[in-house]
């Protein structure tokens, strides 16, 4: 079964509002996560490592301002997209590593933006 | 740094046909190897791994061998279905979970 899961799976909102994405480990704690986005047909890009207790590092080139992310327990990494626009649509994939070397990864959230 | 890079298709083969994606990688220390496979509007699943050279990552019929001479991590299978479309991402992390690195991923369709 999963053993990281995220909320919600798919979400449509309007240009200018926020989203906030959840990604919770099941039945392990991950003092890491990691979030991705996945544009059609490409392959995933590391957008941030969530650190539970401490802020958050970006990848070079993403807006820490746009994707707020809060590591608020050792099983919840939140993403929140702010002041989402078109061009943030994506699917946006989160991952925790349980034993060493292994990532598993979330089941992604697909964001539209109109 | 370290990277990743695997044939990026699309395949196309008959069912029950061979199947062998390659993969190679530059990265320093002792990675891990990885294939994850993602079936359409969904996410990424552990296929397969490696931890050390001359390991053999075997599921569902899928195998690949971490191979430090030649630095590649080729995916085969003997004989693929249908159900066997989807993109295929081979990838390495060092032995903590970090600097994990993806391949751009091969597409394949399996066709009846």
């Amino acid at each position: 079964g999963a053993v990281v899961s995220q909320h919600p799976s798919w979400v449509i909102c309007k240009s200018g509002t926020s989203v906030k994405i959840e990604c919770r480990s099941l039945d392990f704690q991950a003092t890491t996560m990691f979030w991705y986005r996945q544009f059609p047909k490409q392959s995933l890009m590391l957008m941030a490592t969530s650190n539970e207790g401490s802020k958050a590092t970006y990848e070079q080139g993403v807006e820490k301002d746009k994707f707020l992310i809060n590591h608020a327990s050792l099983t919840l990494s939140t993403l929140t997209v702010t002041s989402a626009h078109p061009e943030d649509s994506s699917f946006y994939i989160c991952s925790a590593p349980r034993l060493a070397g292994t990532q598993y990864f979330g089941p992604g959230t697909r964001l539209l933006v109109l | 740094g370290n990277s990743v890079t695997q044939m990026e298709g699309p395949v196309t083969l008959s069912e029950e046909a061979f199947l062998t994606i390659n993969c190679t990688y530059t990265a320093t220390g002792y990675p891990s190897l990885f294939w994850y496979v993602q079936y359409p509007g969904e996410g990424l699943q552990l296929l397969l791994k490696a931890t050390k050279a001359d390991d053999k990552g075997s599921n569902k019929g899928f195998e690949a061998t971490y191979r430090k001479e030649t630095t590649s991590f080729h995916l085969e299978k003997g004989s693929v279905q249908v159900s066997d479309s989807a993109v295929y991402f081979c990838a390495l992390s060092d032995n903590y979970g970090q600097n994990f690195v993806f391949g751009p991923g091969t597409r394949l369709s399996v066709l009846p």
